[in-house]
Protein backbone atom coordinates (compact mmCIF):
# COMPACT_ATOMS: atom_id res chain seq x y z
CA UNK A 1 0.00 0.00 0.00
CA UNK A 2 1.29 3.37 -0.96
CA UNK A 3 1.54 5.75 1.83
CA UNK A 4 -0.44 8.26 -0.07
CA UNK A 5 -2.77 7.64 -2.92
CA UNK A 6 -4.23 10.26 -4.87
CA UNK A 7 -6.09 9.29 -8.30
CA UNK A 8 -4.01 10.63 -11.21
CA UNK A 9 -7.11 11.70 -13.69
CA UNK A 10 -7.23 12.98 -16.04
CA UNK A 11 -9.95 15.12 -14.71
CA UNK A 12 -11.77 16.66 -16.61
CA UNK A 13 -14.56 19.72 -16.11
CA UNK A 14 -16.15 22.46 -17.90
CA UNK A 15 -14.88 26.18 -16.68
CA UNK A 16 -16.42 27.64 -14.12
CA UNK A 17 -17.00 24.09 -12.49
CA UNK A 18 -16.19 23.53 -8.71
CA UNK A 19 -13.14 20.76 -8.48
CA UNK A 20 -12.51 18.35 -5.81
CA UNK A 21 -9.10 16.87 -5.73
CA UNK A 22 -8.42 14.13 -3.19
CA UNK A 23 -5.82 11.94 -1.48
CA UNK A 24 -5.69 9.21 1.05
CA UNK A 25 -2.97 8.67 3.48
CA UNK A 26 -2.06 5.93 5.28
CA UNK A 27 -0.10 6.88 8.80
CA UNK A 28 -1.35 8.69 11.28
CA UNK A 29 1.85 9.87 12.17
CA UNK A 30 1.69 12.74 9.22
CA UNK A 31 0.46 16.35 10.83
CA UNK A 32 1.45 18.67 7.60
CA UNK A 33 -0.23 18.31 4.50
CA UNK A 34 0.07 20.40 1.34
CA UNK A 35 -1.63 21.01 -1.91
CA UNK A 36 0.89 21.91 -5.19
CA UNK A 37 -0.40 22.91 -8.64
CA UNK A 38 2.42 22.28 -11.40
CA UNK A 39 2.01 23.52 -14.77
CA UNK A 40 3.90 21.14 -17.48
CA UNK A 41 7.60 21.91 -17.26
CA UNK A 42 7.86 23.87 -14.27
CA UNK A 43 8.33 23.61 -10.35
CA UNK A 44 5.50 22.67 -8.17
CA UNK A 45 3.94 26.19 -6.89
CA UNK A 46 2.97 25.46 -3.41
CA UNK A 47 -1.32 26.60 -3.01
CA UNK A 48 -2.22 25.38 0.57
CA UNK A 49 -0.40 24.36 3.43
CA UNK A 50 -2.05 23.13 7.10
CA UNK A 51 -1.31 22.12 10.17
CA UNK A 52 -4.55 20.75 10.97
CA UNK A 53 -7.88 18.87 10.97
CA UNK A 54 -10.44 21.43 9.56
CA UNK A 55 -10.79 24.02 6.64
CA UNK A 56 -8.49 26.65 5.03
CA UNK A 57 -9.28 28.96 2.53
CA UNK A 58 -7.33 31.40 0.01
CA UNK A 59 -9.33 32.98 -2.30
CA UNK A 60 -10.46 29.88 -5.11
CA UNK A 61 -9.37 26.97 -3.31
CA UNK A 62 -10.50 25.04 -0.07
CA UNK A 63 -8.02 23.04 1.88
CA UNK A 64 -9.77 20.37 4.46
CA UNK A 65 -8.30 17.95 6.54
CA UNK A 66 -9.69 14.86 8.24
CA UNK A 67 -7.27 13.17 10.57
CA UNK A 68 -9.54 10.85 11.65
CA UNK A 69 -10.26 9.57 8.45
CA UNK A 70 -7.18 10.24 6.97
CA UNK A 71 -8.25 12.25 4.05
CA UNK A 72 -7.65 15.33 2.62
CA UNK A 73 -8.95 17.50 -0.17
CA UNK A 74 -8.64 20.40 -2.30
CA UNK A 75 -11.63 22.24 -3.45
CA UNK A 76 -11.27 24.70 -6.73
CA UNK A 77 -14.12 27.21 -7.44
CA UNK A 78 -15.07 28.96 -10.23
CA UNK A 79 -12.65 27.18 -12.18
CA UNK A 80 -11.14 28.44 -15.14
CA UNK A 81 -8.99 27.12 -17.87
CA UNK A 82 -5.98 28.39 -16.42
CA UNK A 83 -6.24 25.97 -13.57
CA UNK A 84 -5.52 23.11 -16.14
CA UNK A 85 -2.12 21.33 -14.29
CA UNK A 86 -1.31 18.55 -11.92
CA UNK A 87 -2.06 18.68 -8.30
CA UNK A 88 0.18 17.31 -6.06
CA UNK A 89 -1.20 16.44 -2.33
CA UNK A 90 2.02 15.96 0.00
CA UNK A 91 1.93 15.14 3.52
CA UNK A 92 4.56 15.15 5.98
CA UNK A 93 5.94 13.81 9.26
CA UNK A 94 7.07 16.12 12.16
CA UNK A 95 11.03 17.11 10.75
CA UNK A 96 10.64 14.37 7.72
CA UNK A 97 10.83 14.48 4.08
CA UNK A 98 7.45 15.28 1.86
CA UNK A 99 5.66 12.67 0.39
CA UNK A 100 3.58 13.00 -1.93
CA UNK A 101 0.77 11.41 -4.07
CA UNK A 102 0.63 10.38 -8.09
CA UNK A 103 -0.57 14.06 -8.69
CA UNK A 104 -3.98 14.73 -10.66
CA UNK A 105 -4.16 16.05 -14.02
CA UNK A 106 -7.04 18.72 -14.22
CA UNK A 107 -8.03 19.82 -17.83
CA UNK A 108 -10.75 22.93 -17.54
CA UNK A 109 -12.35 23.30 -20.86
CA UNK A 110 -13.37 26.67 -21.65
CA UNK B 1 4.77 32.73 -0.69
CA UNK B 2 8.62 32.58 -0.61
CA UNK B 3 10.71 32.59 -3.75
CA UNK B 4 13.22 29.56 -4.81
CA UNK B 5 15.62 30.14 -7.74
CA UNK B 6 17.47 27.74 -9.80
CA UNK B 7 20.28 28.39 -12.46
CA UNK B 8 20.57 27.48 -15.40
CA UNK B 9 16.69 26.64 -16.13
CA UNK B 10 18.10 24.34 -19.15
CA UNK B 11 21.58 23.32 -20.16
CA UNK B 12 22.98 20.47 -22.89
CA UNK B 13 26.06 19.15 -21.57
CA UNK B 14 28.36 16.65 -23.89
CA UNK B 15 28.54 13.03 -22.34
CA UNK B 16 31.44 12.85 -19.84
CA UNK B 17 31.43 16.90 -18.81
CA UNK B 18 30.16 17.62 -15.37
CA UNK B 19 27.58 20.23 -14.81
CA UNK B 20 26.23 22.24 -11.94
CA UNK B 21 23.07 23.38 -10.75
CA UNK B 22 22.76 26.37 -8.08
CA UNK B 23 19.82 26.67 -5.97
CA UNK B 24 18.83 29.74 -3.89
CA UNK B 25 15.92 30.71 -1.60
CA UNK B 26 15.58 34.68 -2.41
CA UNK B 27 13.99 36.04 0.85
CA UNK B 28 14.09 33.54 3.45
CA UNK B 29 16.90 31.47 4.64
CA UNK B 30 16.62 27.63 4.45
CA UNK B 31 18.54 25.45 6.51
CA UNK B 32 17.23 22.26 4.78
CA UNK B 33 17.08 22.10 1.39
CA UNK B 34 16.27 19.41 -1.21
CA UNK B 35 16.88 17.65 -4.60
CA UNK B 36 14.26 16.12 -6.93
CA UNK B 37 14.05 14.43 -10.10
CA UNK B 38 11.44 14.21 -12.22
CA UNK B 39 11.07 12.01 -15.52
CA UNK B 40 8.29 13.07 -18.32
CA UNK B 41 4.77 12.33 -16.76
CA UNK B 42 5.84 10.79 -13.09
CA UNK B 43 5.98 12.23 -9.54
CA UNK B 44 9.09 13.79 -7.89
CA UNK B 45 11.40 11.84 -6.67
CA UNK B 46 13.50 12.93 -3.51
CA UNK B 47 17.52 12.81 -4.41
CA UNK B 48 18.94 14.04 -1.70
CA UNK B 49 18.44 16.21 1.42
CA UNK B 50 21.29 18.85 2.11
CA UNK B 51 21.28 20.40 5.27
CA UNK B 52 23.58 23.96 6.25
CA UNK B 53 27.08 23.07 6.92
CA UNK B 54 26.34 19.31 7.18
CA UNK B 55 27.11 16.40 4.62
CA UNK B 56 23.74 15.53 2.26
CA UNK B 57 21.78 13.18 3.43
CA UNK B 58 20.73 10.68 -0.25
CA UNK B 59 18.10 8.61 -0.87
CA UNK B 60 18.26 5.01 -1.78
CA UNK B 61 19.97 4.42 -4.96
CA UNK B 62 21.34 7.50 -5.22
CA UNK B 63 24.93 7.76 -6.36
CA UNK B 64 26.15 9.96 -4.00
CA UNK B 65 30.02 10.49 -5.91
CA UNK B 66 28.02 11.25 -9.18
CA UNK B 67 25.27 14.34 -7.87
CA UNK B 68 27.63 15.64 -5.42
CA UNK B 69 25.55 18.66 -3.09
CA UNK B 70 26.89 21.44 -1.48
CA UNK B 71 25.02 23.57 1.18
CA UNK B 72 27.29 26.64 1.40
CA UNK B 73 25.35 28.65 3.04
CA UNK B 74 21.46 29.44 4.36
CA UNK B 75 20.66 30.78 1.17
CA UNK B 76 22.17 28.33 -1.49
CA UNK B 77 22.52 24.75 -2.11
CA UNK B 78 24.18 23.13 -5.84
CA UNK B 79 23.94 20.16 -7.09
CA UNK B 80 26.80 18.89 -9.32
CA UNK B 81 26.39 16.17 -12.41
CA UNK B 82 29.72 14.69 -12.76
CA UNK B 83 30.77 12.92 -15.36
CA UNK B 84 27.02 13.30 -17.35
CA UNK B 85 25.85 10.09 -19.22
CA UNK B 86 22.85 10.41 -21.79
CA UNK B 87 20.76 8.56 -19.03
CA UNK B 88 21.25 11.37 -16.35
CA UNK B 89 18.81 13.77 -19.12
CA UNK B 90 15.53 14.63 -16.77
CA UNK B 91 14.27 17.57 -15.07
CA UNK B 92 16.20 18.54 -11.49
CA UNK B 93 14.09 20.55 -9.09
CA UNK B 94 15.20 22.26 -5.86
CA UNK B 95 13.25 22.80 -3.13
CA UNK B 96 14.02 25.30 0.59
CA UNK B 97 12.12 24.74 3.32
CA UNK B 98 11.12 27.22 5.68
CA UNK B 99 11.13 26.62 9.22
CA UNK B 100 9.84 28.52 11.51
CA UNK B 101 7.15 27.54 14.50
CA UNK B 102 5.21 25.07 13.42
CA UNK B 103 5.55 26.12 9.90
CA UNK B 104 7.31 23.89 7.56
CA UNK B 105 5.71 25.33 4.53
CA UNK B 106 8.66 23.93 1.75
CA UNK B 107 8.82 25.83 -1.45
CA UNK B 108 10.21 24.99 -5.32
CA UNK B 109 12.06 26.22 -7.81
CA UNK B 110 11.10 26.25 -11.68
CA UNK B 111 13.75 23.56 -12.33
CA UNK B 112 16.48 22.85 -14.75
CA UNK B 113 16.16 20.98 -17.41
CA UNK B 114 19.52 18.99 -18.41
CA UNK B 115 19.96 17.09 -21.97
CA UNK B 116 23.18 14.97 -21.95
CA UNK B 117 24.11 14.65 -25.76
Amino acid sequence: QKEVEQDPGPLSVPEGAIVSLNCTYSNSAFQYFMWYRQYSRKGPELLMYTYSSGNKEDGRFTAQVDKSSKYISLFIRDSQPSDSATYLCAVMEYGNKLVFGAGTILRVKS
Amino acid sequence: GAVVSQHPSWVICKSGTSVKIECRSLDFQATTMFWYRQFPKQSLMLMATSNEGSKATYEQGVEKDKFLINHASLTLSTLTVTSAHPEDSSFYICSARVTSGVSYEQYFGPGTRLTVT
